[in-house]
């Protein structure tokens, strides 16, 4: 069964400073990969995904997320923070013989100082 | 941009009572979802719908749950006779496919269960 690992409960970091988010990943072949946040109060919002090709991929708010497969790694950074990233994010690995069926990690706190 | 829109945000309920949550899926997606969270635990599975059934369920998703598409712009998660255990923050999502479709979250509903 997949799974997903996300070390760091919470992680504290300056504004201005960058940011990783780790996730590891247990999966059987090569997976759908996705970053989620949420804001207090709110949704899901998906920041990034990778599903083929480059293991380097874009997403929104200036994240960026590498895929290492022989580390099974899908980890997430932002160069420089704004107060505005202060949420909890989330991996997910998909299931490809199960459509859109997403396995979770723990997700990982990100509190932003001044 | 498109939303996925759930209420009611908050819902509270007596145990063994029915409680329906609503979700309205973004228009031109296909395949439908309830994920929840329990208060400090991960985001999990419950069940994919597509083309009107169920497309696959998690062994959460017991025969205490239904879901239903009773027209053509719902998607409710009904529980029938709710426990303590049920409480917990459920998120509706749509994807306009299957595979290679990124999930998109409404806010959740927070069901707490008396």
């Amino acid at each position: 069964a997949q799974s997903v690992t996300q070390p760091d409960i919470h992680i504290t970091v300056s504004e201005g400073a960058s940011l990783e988010l780790r996730c590891n990943y247990s999966y059987g072949a090569t997976p759908y990969l996705f970053w989620y946040v949420q804001s207090p109060g709110q949704g899901l919002q998906l920041l990034l995904k990778y599903f083929s090709g480059d293991t380097l991929v874009q997403g929104i708010k200036g994240f960026e997320a590498e895929f290492k497969r022989s580390q099974s790694s899908f980890n997430l950074r932002k160069p420089s923070v704004h107060w505005s990233d202060a949420a909890e994010y989330f991996c997910a690995v998909g299931d490809k013989a199960a459509g859109n069926k997403l396995t979770f990690g723990g997700g990982t706190r990100v509190l932003v100082k001044p | 941009e498109p939303e996925v829109t759930q209420t009611p945000s908050h819902q509270v309920t007596q145990m063994g009572q029915e409680v329906i949550l609503r979700c309205v899926p973004i228009s031109n997606h296909l395949y439908f979802y309830w994920y929840r969270q329990i208060l400090g635990q991960k985001v999990e599975f419950l069940v994919s719908f597509y083309n009107n059934e169920i497309s696959e369920k998690s062994e959460i998703f017991d025969d205490q749950f239904s879901v239903e598409r009773p027209d053509g712009s719902n998607f409710t998660l009904k529980i029938r006779s709710t426990k303590l255990e049920d409480s917990a923050m459920y998120f509706c999502a749509s994807s306009k496919q299957g595979k290679n479709s990124p999930l998109h979250f409404g806010n959740g509903t927070r069901l707490t269960v008396t």
